[in-house]
């Protein structure tokens, strides 16, 4: 079982659905959680940190962490063509010096 | 700009060759990370320089070796080059641990031919 579960996809929503993405992980120890943003031959952006369980708001953008059930969720509210990217969970035990990360959902956003 | 600065942008190399691939951490950040990102595998860690010293090493294969110099920039050597070292190579860095997350540079398209 790899540690950190991501559906790649690809996700296609019109402009101004709600979109939700996900990780399942495996490692109980994970307790720095992160949401990147990459598009197209760029590289990866951070959009949200959320650090042990619970829910953080910037925005559109909302990420929740539940450690009970090893599963995280970033929610964006009337998405936008421009968000249009290649999402990826990332995570981190706590001291560590290392991100694992998801293999990235690819989001389309269509106007 | 994210502050992180990558050399070169694009490499395309045959096969058995050695090429060097730079990074220059944000200003500030002593950690340097090395990512490797394929369409299979997704990001895959490589290795982790803090100040200067190696700090952890992750799937790194015996071929490609890294060091950070005195004034904190990195380089991936990467030799004997195979088909399947196509990919692109991402660098990354933060002030020190991992916990709130990296600064990736735009990293460096490597094709092997």
């Amino acid at each position: 079982q790899k540690e950190v579960e991501q559906d790649p996809g690809p996700l296609s929503v019109p402009e101004g659905a709600i979109v939700s993405l996900n990780c399942t992980y495996s490692n109980s120890a994970f307790q720095y959680f992160m949401w990147y943003r990459q598009y197209s031959r760029k590289g990866p952006e951070l959009l949200m940190y959320t650090y042990s369980s619970g829910n953080k708001e910037d925005g559109r953008f909302t990420a929740q962490v539940d450690k009970s059930s090893k599963y995280i969720s970033l929610f964006i509210r009337d998405s936008q063509p421009s968000d249009s990217a290649t999402y990826l969970c990332a995570m981190s035990e706590g001291g560590s010096e290392k991100l694992v990360f998801g293999k990235g959902t690819k989001l389309t956003v269509n106007p | 700009d994210s502050g992180v600065t990558q050399t070169p942008k694009h490499l395309i190399t045959a096969t058995g060759q050695r090429v060097t691939l730079r990074c220059s951490p944000r200003s500030g950040d002593l950690s340097v990370y090395w990512y490797q990102q394929s369409l299979d595998q997704g990001l895959q860690f490589l290795i982790q320089y803090y100040n200067g010293e190696e700090r952890a090493k992750g799937n790194i294969l015996e071929r490609f070796s890294a060091q950070q110099f005195p004034d904190l920039h990195s380089e991936l050597n990467l030799s004997s080059l195979e088909l399947g070292d196509s990919a692109l190579y991402f660098c990354a860095s933060t002030p020190r641990q991992a916990n709130y997350g990296y600064t990736f540079g735009s990293g460096t398209r490597l094709t092997v031919v």
